[in-house]
This record gives structure tokens, C-alpha cells and sequence, in this order.
């Protein structure tokens, strides 16, 4: 399958810093890209869409301010977490679509854990 | 946003075959069902999706009732590998997002 290439897989960082994470598709394009936070032992809740070219789509209750999202080529997102704050250690996800293509189906980064001290 | 229903845990012994159930009774006419699975600290993994039709692949068979109302995704013969958290999703046709339901927690025997 398709590969999807998540950086870094687990961040360190202390309170009042900001984290980036990217996202690439590695042998595909991604028009669309989806970012999702996971807490232990639960699903994982989508946090927002990332278009390439235009701003990404938040969904409700999440904070743009907070989660910055940048999907400046057809291979890469980002997420920054801004003045992140223990609260917002969690697992975080990423995925490409394969929309426009035969098959129409997400592929998964491997995640990136991040913990906020 | 459709949702999905499945039971939290399910057991299996190493090779016998699988049948994990999903409930979909909300779902659209253009909705895809999808099914993926989730090892620990991992990203999910594709299984298998369709539209109407039972599918077959490598991994898993996915049988979707005549009113598409439910679906089973079918294990052949588990594995140890197969240990995983199976989520059964919806995909919007026209935003492409995945809601994710709590998914079943399958544990497999040996």
C-alpha cells in the first residue's frame, strides 16, 4: 500500500513551546490530508482537513489558533501545536487521500506522541 | 455524520475465522464502508472497503447486507497478528472524512 511518512514519532517538549509535525505522502499525491488526536484507550477523533493550497477545515471545538495546520504541497501537512500545555499530550495522526485516484481510501501516518512537560 | 456501531471486544482461537459485526444504519447511498485496524502506538492500517458488493482481498472479506444497514468484516483464519483494535468507518463522499466509532477490540488466542 500507499506509504505515509509521519516526523517526528515521539516529541518531548516543555510547556509554552510550540511542536511541529509533518506529514508526507511518499509515493503519492495528497490533495487532502486529515490530522486526528488520539487519547489512551480511545478512538481517534478527527482535529481537522488539511487542503493543499487553501486553509485547513476545523472541526468543532478545536482550536485554529491552537493547532496550526500548513499544507503547502501536494506531499506535505504540518501541525504545529502552539504554546502547547500539558493538556495536549496526546497521540497525534495524520492521513493522505487517495481521492481522485481508483481506490479512495485514507492511508495512515504511524503517529507522532507527543508529551508536554 | 453517519455513524457506526460495533461491540468493544471480541475473542478469537489462533485459526478459526472472525466475523466482526458493524451496525451502519444511518448510512447514505454514497457512503463507502471501510474497515481498518489498529495495533498500539501505531497508525490505523487498511483492511478492505466497499460500496455494495461483497469484496475479497488478501487480508479479510467484507460482506455488507442487501440494505447496507450492517456489514461483517470476515477474518479467514486468525492469526496472533491479527490482534488488533478493528474499526469499521464511514467515508463521506463528499468531504472524504472518516468519523471514527470505538471500534472492537479483537484478542486472539493461542
Amino acid at each position: 500500500g500507499a506509504v505515509v511518512s509521519q516526523h517526528p514519532s515521539w516529541v518531548i517538549c516543555k510547556s509554552g513551546t510550540s511542536v511541529k509535525i509533518e506529514c508526507r505522502s511518499l509515493d503519492f499525491q495528497a490533495t487532502t490530508m486529515f490530522w486526528y488526536r488520539q487519547f489512551p484507550k480511545q478512538s481517534l477523533m478527527l482535529m481537522a482537513t488539511s487542503n493543499e493550497g487553501s486553509k485547513a477545515t476545523y472541526e468543532q471545538g478545536v482550536e485554529k489558533d491552537k493547532f496550526l495546520i500548513n499544507h503547502a504541497s501536494l506531499t506535505l501537512s504540518t501541525l504545529t501545536v502552539t504554546s502547547a500545555h500539558p493538556e495536549d499530550s496526546s497521540f497525534y495522526i495524520c492521513s493522505a487521500d487517495t481521492s481522485g485516484s481508483s481506490k479512495n481510501i485514507q492511508y495512515f501516518g504511524a503517529g507522532t506522541r507527543l508529551s508536554v512537560l | 455524520d453517519a455513524k457506526t456501531t460495533q461491540p468493544n471486544s471480541m475473542e478469537s482461537n489462533e485459526e478459526e475465522p472472525v466475523h466482526l459485526p458493524c451496525n451502519h444504519s444511518t448510512i447514505s447511498g454514497t457512503d463507502y464502508i471501510h474497515w481498518y485496524r489498529q495495533l498500539p502506538s501505531q497508525g490505523p492500517e487498511y483492511v478492505i472497503h466497499g460500496l455494495t458488493s461483497n469484496v475479497n482481498n488478501r487480508m479479510a472479506s467484507l460482506a455488507i447486507a442487501e440494505d447496507r444497514k450492517s456489514s461483517t468484516l470476515i477474518l479467514h483464519r486468525a492469526t496472533l497478528r491479527d490482534a488488533a483494535v478493528y474499526y469499521c468507518i464511514l467515508r463521506d463522499q463528499g468531504t472524504y472524512k472518516y468519523i471514527f466509532g470505538t471500534g472492537t477490540r479483537l484478542k486472539v488466542l493461542a
